[in-house]
């Protein structure tokens, strides 16, 4: 069982490039949610889907798209990348509302912008 | 806007002591408490979840939530240098789907 899956693990890009950090989960949730860690910052929530079909901003939305394309996976664009984007970004899913359950994570995408 | 605080650290104790962690939030509506574990450069880790007032046990690790003071603490008896690493605190939002983390506690136990 692989629960959240992130892609790619590792990344380095230069300003103004784009890219998209992929995740997927096999756990038949219905939250997704992109967050970035920087030290000292803890987990920021940039982006959330409730469910398939709706995405909402979270904290630190700029620079920032999201697609839920389906009840598993949930993607994030930068479309043009920023120095300050630099973060280790992380992908979570939750059963949903209704139910005392925590959010399980993926391992993560460790960006760098030079 | 919604807060949950925890003292940064480090907090450093001695191999088989306890370790107390603590975490305040601001929302009086959150149901949900949750304590993960992150080791440097990898993902938070599930380890303790609390809905209700008083002590849940697993193991070595006790959950403590007060709704009234708006506090949770984590505790681990018989503290191991494996626990070395940063404790994160989340809370659930009141009427949404979201979480807010704390900026976590980190631990060191000194062999």
């Amino acid at each position: 069982n692989a629960g959240v899956t992130q892609t790619p693990k590792f990344q380095v890009l230069k300003t103004g490039q784009s890219m998209t950090l992929q995740c997927a989960q096999d756990m038949n949730h219905n939250s997704m949610y992109w967050y970035r860690q920087d030290p000292g910052m803890g987990l920021r929530l940039i982006y959330y889907s409730a469910s398939e079909g709706t995405t909402d901003k979270g904290e630190v939305p700029n620079g920032y798209n999201v697609s839920r394309l389906n009840k598993r996976e949930f993607s994030l664009r930068l479309e043009s990348a920023a120095p300050s984007q630099t973060s280790v970004y992380f992908c979570a899913s939750w059963v949903g509302q209704g139910g005392n359950q925590p959010q399980h994570f993926g391992d993560g995408t460790r960006l760098s912008i030079l | 806007q919604k807060e949950v605080e925890q003292n940064s650290g480090p907090l450093s104790v001695p191999e088989g002591a306890i370790a107390s962690l603590n975490c305040t939030y601001s929302d009086r509506g959150s149901q949900s408490f949750f304590w993960y574990r992150q080791y440097s450069g990898k993902s938070p880790e599930l380890i303790m979840s609390i809905y209700s007032n008083g002590d849940k046990e697993d193991g070595r690790f006790t959950a403590q939530l007060n709704k009234a003071s708006q506090y949770v603490s984590l505790l681990i008896r018989d503290s191991q240098p494996s626990d070395s690493a940063t404790y994160l605190c989340a809370v659930s939002i009141s009427g949404t789907y979201k979480y807010i983390f704390g900026t976590g506690t980190r631990l060191k136990v000194l062999a």
